[in-house]
């Protein structure tokens, strides 16, 4: 069964602290890595896809890189709108479906 | 587009009684999703329709709930008889090729 896993579940940064947000998946035939964005009481915002190791995407201060093993959501600089909760998701080529890290929590204090 | 639509965006109900979710897909899009959401297991798939059929419904807990597509603009999800244990959010999200839209969610209490 495919499983993602992120890290870490919360991250406190200052504003302009850059840092990395974390996804490890075990996926069989690997058809594609979602990010999406989720606000409280919204439903999730589509970020980025990948679909090969060495992909890289960016939007704004956001960057997602794809490896064999995991990707990773690279934030520049953060600004306080950037608080949100960063969700994974992958799908494989068997089925349709998207598979859903538990999600990071990421807050940034002015 | 105004994006996936749902509704009602909250829903109160007491134990026992029925309940129905609708969703309105992004037009043209030909997969459409039902997903719960909850603190304790986050983001699950509950049944996902590709052309108004049912693929995959292995996610739906239990015979309490069904969903049906009637149309490609159109789709609902029932739960019957409803249990506090369904307390949960509720999204509906459709997809054409590529990337899922996700609608804004019910929010649905079982007292």
């Amino acid at each position: 069964e495919d499983q993602v896993t992120q890290s870490p579940e919360a991250l406190r940064l200052q504003e302009g602290e850059s840092s990395s947000l974390n996804c490890s998946y075990t996926v069989s035939g690997l058809r594609g890595l979602f990010w999406y964005r989720q606000d409280p009481g919204k439903g999730p915002e589509f970020l980025f896809t990948l679909y090969s190791a060495g992909e890289e995407k960016e939007k704004e201060r956001l960057k997602a890189t794809l490896t064999k093993k995991e990707s990773f959501l690279h934030i520049t600089a953060p600004k306080p709108e950037d608080s949100a909760t960063y969700l994974c998701a992958s799908t494989n080529f068997g089925n349709e479906k998207l598979t859903f890290g538990t999600g990071t929590r990421l807050t940034i204090i002015p | 587009d105004a994006g996936v639509i749902q509704s009602p965006r909250h829903e109160v109900t007491e134990m026992g009684q029925e309940v129905t979710l609708r969703c309105k897909p992004i037009s043209g899009h030909d997969y459409l999703f039902w997903y719960r959401q909850t603190m304790m297991r986050g983001l699950e798939l509950l049944i996902y329709f590709n052309n108004n059929v049912p693929i995959d419904d292995s996610g739906m807990p239990e015979d309490r709930f069904s969903a049906k597509m009637p149309n490609a603009s159109f789709s609902t999800l029932k739960i019957q008889p409803s249990e506090p244990r369904d307390s949960a959010v509720y999204f509906c999200a459709s997809r054409d090729r590529t990337e899922a839209f996700f609608g804004q969610g019910t929010r649905l209490t079982v007292v």
